[in-house]
Parts: C-alpha cells; sequence; structure tokens
C-alpha cells in the first residue's frame, strides 16, 4: 500500500520562506493534498495538485510535484507565526479512496 | 469550499458508555465518507469508508462491533463507540466526497473523545 514519508520537524525565522517536503511510494496516487492542523483543531485544507501538474501556486503558497522521484514539496512564502502548526502530505488514487497521511511535519516560526 | 461538520466537537464520557458522532455535509450530497483516528501527535489512520445506503468497509484491525457507522442519508453518517473504555479516547475526524465537480475529499473539524 501506499506509504507517505515526512520529516517530522522544522523552524524557520518569521519572514523566511518554509520549506516542507514530502515523499510518496505508489505511483498512482493521482491527487496529493497538504493539510493544516493547529493544535486541537481539525484539518484544514491548503492545496492539492494533481499528478498532471509540476507546479501549483496560490498566493504564499507554492506546491511542487516531482513525480519522477515522487517528492513532493510546500513552500510558503512570507512564513507568518500564524503558519505555526502541523502540516500533512496526503495522498490518493482518486476522491472516493481513502486519503494515506504522512505522520506530519510540525513547523515552528521564530519571530 | 464544501462544508463538513460534526457534533459534538468535543465529549467526556464514562467507561462503559456508548458515544454517537454525527458527520454532516452541509451543501453537497456525500455519496462515501470516511472516518478517521488520530491518535495524540501522530497522524490520521483510516477506521472505515462509509458509503451511503450499504455497510461500512473497516480496516483491518478496527472492530466493526465496537465502531458501528450508519451512512443512512446522502447527508449524514454516524459513528458511534460502543462500550467506550480510555484506549478508545482520541480525536476522530471525517471525510465526505461528494463524486461532483471535483474530486476532493472534505474534512470535518473533528471530535475529541476522552473516556474516564
Amino acid at each position: 500500500g501506499e506509504d507517505v514519508e515526512q520529516s517530522l520537524f522544522l523552524s524557520v525565522r518569521e519572514g523566511d520562506s518554509s520549506v516542507i517536503n514530502c515523499t510518496y511510494t505508489d505511483s498512482s496516487s493521482t491527487y496529493l493534498y497538504w493539510y493544516k492542523q493547529e493544535p486541537g483543531a481539525g484539518l484544514q485544507l491548503l492545496t492539492y495538485i494533481f499528478s498532471n501538474m509540476d507546479m501549483k501556486q496560490d498566493q504564499r503558497l507554492t506546491v511542487l510535484l516531482n513525480k519522477k522521484d515522487k517528492h513532493l514539496s510546500l513552500r510558503i512564502a512570507d512564513t507568518q507565526t500564524g503558519d505555526s502548526a502541523i502540516y500533512f502530505c496526503a495522498g490518493t488514487r482518486s476522491g472516493n479512496t481513502p486519503l494515506v497521511f504522512g505522520k506530519g511535519t510540525r513547523l515552528s516560526v521564530i519571530a | 469550499g464544501a462544508v463538513v461538520s460534526q457534533h459534538p466537537s468535543r465529549v467526556i464520557c464514562k467507561s462503559g458508555t456508548s458515544v454517537k458522532i454525527e458527520c454532516r455535509s452541509l451543501d453537497f450530497q456525500a455519496t462515501t465518507m470516511f472516518w478517521y483516528r488520530q491518535f495524540p501527535k501522530k497522524s490520521l489512520m483510516l477506521m472505515a469508508t462509509s458509503n451511503e445506503g450499504s455497510k461500512a468497509t473497516y480496516e483491518q484491525g478496527v472492530e466493526k462491533d465496537k465502531f458501528l457507522i450508519n451512512h443512512a442519508s446522502l447527508t449524514l453518517s454516524t459513528l458511534t463507540v460502543t462500550s467506550a473504555h480510555p484506549e478508545d479516547s482520541s480525536f476522530y475526524i471525517c471525510s465526505a466526497f461528494s463524486g461532483r465537480g471535483g474530486d476532493t475529499q472534505y474534512f470535518g473539524p473533528g471530535t475529541r473523545l476522552t473516556v474516564l
């Protein structure tokens, strides 16, 4: 089955860019997602990318997909203290199949 | 985007009691809903897949008699934790898939269950 790996921690200074990396094993993953979870809260969908895309940008967020290496990254430009949270990447083959989540990367933003 | 709600958001119960958690798609019909469980500082693990009008499909290791799932309508799925024990304390999150106009699942805000 699918396996999704993420680094567990990332610490950046306010105003810098953050890059959170993710690797996955299932080459048939068609939809790849990034979710944000703040303490005690549910999941907030940040962005997603289809496997036929290489890059997607949405305001401060840029997602890069290297399908050959099965590598996904999320770049947050001008990181703010409000961006401190756990970020999960997840993949699935289609919308009606369950998501497989990575363990999450805890982003700490230092003022 | 589409909205999924969960009720209650937080529940504390005594060991041995049953707790029902509701997951509703507020502005779309969900043909499929998923139930996930998240332990503290851990990732989300799929518990079961729920299709409207049919029995839920449970993941290996999830007791179907303990975690009863009912998807009686296209906008509501319920998870009942029967005879809850402290080890059932967790964060339960549902997601819903509409099957129309996109292929994205939408997540509810989660329900934090604490069993004393």
